[in-house]
């Protein structure tokens, strides 16, 4: 089973300042690497797929980077509706598809 | 525009058998090539694959659940459904149904809302 662990768990940012978050793979999966972001009682949204491609609809703030074993998701301004928690997911290696624990994302 | 929506009890008793179907609307479960699964969120936790079920037929489940889970499509009702078995607190979470993109076993693009299943007696 490929591990997905995120870092920081908490990331304390302020509006209109940069957030970037990581994601490492415990073993290579090119850029099969997806991201989403989920705000209490809602679904994760996808946010990112193939490691930097942005889903429909998903504003162009948000980047995705990286491939092997290291990812990035990079919030370039954050605005007030991008306080939540992200995740990222391998689709590599399967099954299982695993999500790493996740990085809430905090107003400073 | 798809969407999905699960139903099912909100709670469960110890050792019986949780049961959630997922109802899809915007497309067809069993026509249109896609793969669908199963995803649970513990409370306050991460997210943990189950199972996935593609043209009626075609399954497969997380190692950690294959002895206890089953999924299923009813291309009738344009539903597919999950069973799993001898329930314990431990299984107490968000479940969501969930559609992979592209048409193949990789990233999830459209999620329902999820529902909160309790195990409790």
């Amino acid at each position: 089973e490929v591990v997905m662990t995120q870092s920081p768990a908490t990331l304390s940012v302020s509006p209109g300042e940069r957030a970037t978050l990581s994601c490492r793979a415990s073993q290579r999966i090119h850029s099969n690497v997806a991201w989403y972001q989920q705000k209490p009682g809602q679904a994760p949204r996808l946010l990112i797929y193939g490691a930097s491609t942005r889903a429909s609809g998903i504003p162009a703030r948000f980047s995705g980077s990286g491939s092997g074993t290291e990812f990035t998701l990079t919030i370039s301004s954050l605005q007030s509706e991008d306080f939540a928690v992200y995740y990222c997911q391998q689709y590599n290696n399967w099954p299982p598809w695993t999500f790493g624990q996740g990085t809430k994302v905090e107003i400073k | 525009q798809v969407q999905l929506q699960e139903s099912g009890p909100g709670q469960v008793k110890p050792s019986e058998t949780l049961s959630l179907t997922c109802t899809v609307s915007g497309g067809s479960v069993s026509s249109d090539n896609y793969y669908w699964s199963w995803i649970r969120q513990p409370p306050g936790k991460g997210l943990q694959w189950i199972a996935y079920i593609y043209d009626s037929g075609s399954t497969d489940y997380n190692p950690s659940l294959r002895s206890r889970a089953t999924v299923s499509v009813d291309a009738s009702k344009n539903q597919f459904s999950l069973k799993l078995r001898s329930v314990s607190t431990a299984d107490t979470a968000v479940y969501f149904c969930a559609r992979y993109g592209d048409h193949v076993p990789g990233y999830f693009d459209y999620w329902g809302q999820g529902i909160l299943v309790t195990v409790s007696s």
